[in-house]
């Protein structure tokens, strides 16, 4: 079975950059069946879903944070990453990498979860 | 974007009785919806894809209902491993969305 593991700072300034790594393990990540998948889940405003990359590197980003955020996917390492750029506290969130099922489009793999703090 | 409603924010349930929850999209979703069960410290966990199907190992008092802008999760005798946010998520659309959640207590 599938498992993924994101690994990162757990707390960084504002004005910085956020670099996560998703870690996929028990299967390839090279693989047209899935698209790898960013949420965030503030305390407040809920669970915010970030964006996809795709194995060949192509990306979709939430508009709403497509000025700030790039994904990329590492193949030979078997993990996928985010960086986010230019933090304000109102980037402070739990951050997940999942897997989306590109047949049925459902969203039915998550990591543990890592929590960040943007804070001076 | 497709903006997911959920009510009630806060459902007080005795063990054993039956929960109902909503979840309304802003736009058509189809049955583009999965429902998700989230206890504190954990990742969502996928109970329901498709508006009605059940993920493989969740259990049979979990169903859900609807299509297009209306659907129901229903919990038919809560057990005390059920008391947890439920959160609803379209698919139909991209950017994927995600109700605010409904938060299933002990009454």
């Amino acid at each position: 079975q599938m498992q993924l593991q994101e690994s990162g700072p757990g707390l960084v300034k504002p004005s910085q950059t956020l670099s996560l790594t998703c870690d996929v393990s028990g299967g390839s990540i090279n693989n047209v069946s899935y698209y790898w998948i960013w949420i965030r889940q503030h305390p407040v405003r809920g669970l915010e879903w970030i964006g996809y990359i795709f194995y060949s590197g192509i990306t979709y980003y939430n508009p709403s944070l497509k000025s700030r955020v790039i994904f990329s996917i590492d193949t030979s390492q078997n993990q996928f990453s985010l960086k986010l750029t230019s933090l304000t506290a109102a980037d402070t969130a739990v951050y997940y990498c999942a897997r989306e099922e590109r047949g049925s489009y459902v969203t039915d793999s998550w990591g543990q979860g890592l929590r960040v703090t943007v804070s001076s | 974007e497709v903006v997911m409603s959920q009510s009630p924010a806060t459902l007080s349930v005795s063990p054993g009785e039956r929960a109902t929850l909503s979840c309304r999209a802003s736009q058509n979703a189809d049955i583009n919806l999965a429902w998700y069960q989230q206890k504190p410290g954990q990742a969502p966990r996928l109970l329901i894809y498709g508006a009605s199907t059940r993920e493989s190992g969740v259990p049979a008092r979990f169903s859900g209902s609807g299509s297009g802008t209306d659907f129901t999760l229903t919990i038919s005798s809560l057990q005390s491993e059920d008391f947890a946010i439920y959160y609803c998520q379209q698919y139909n659309r991209w950017p994927r969305t995600f109700g605010q959640g409904t938060k299933v207590e002990i009454k």
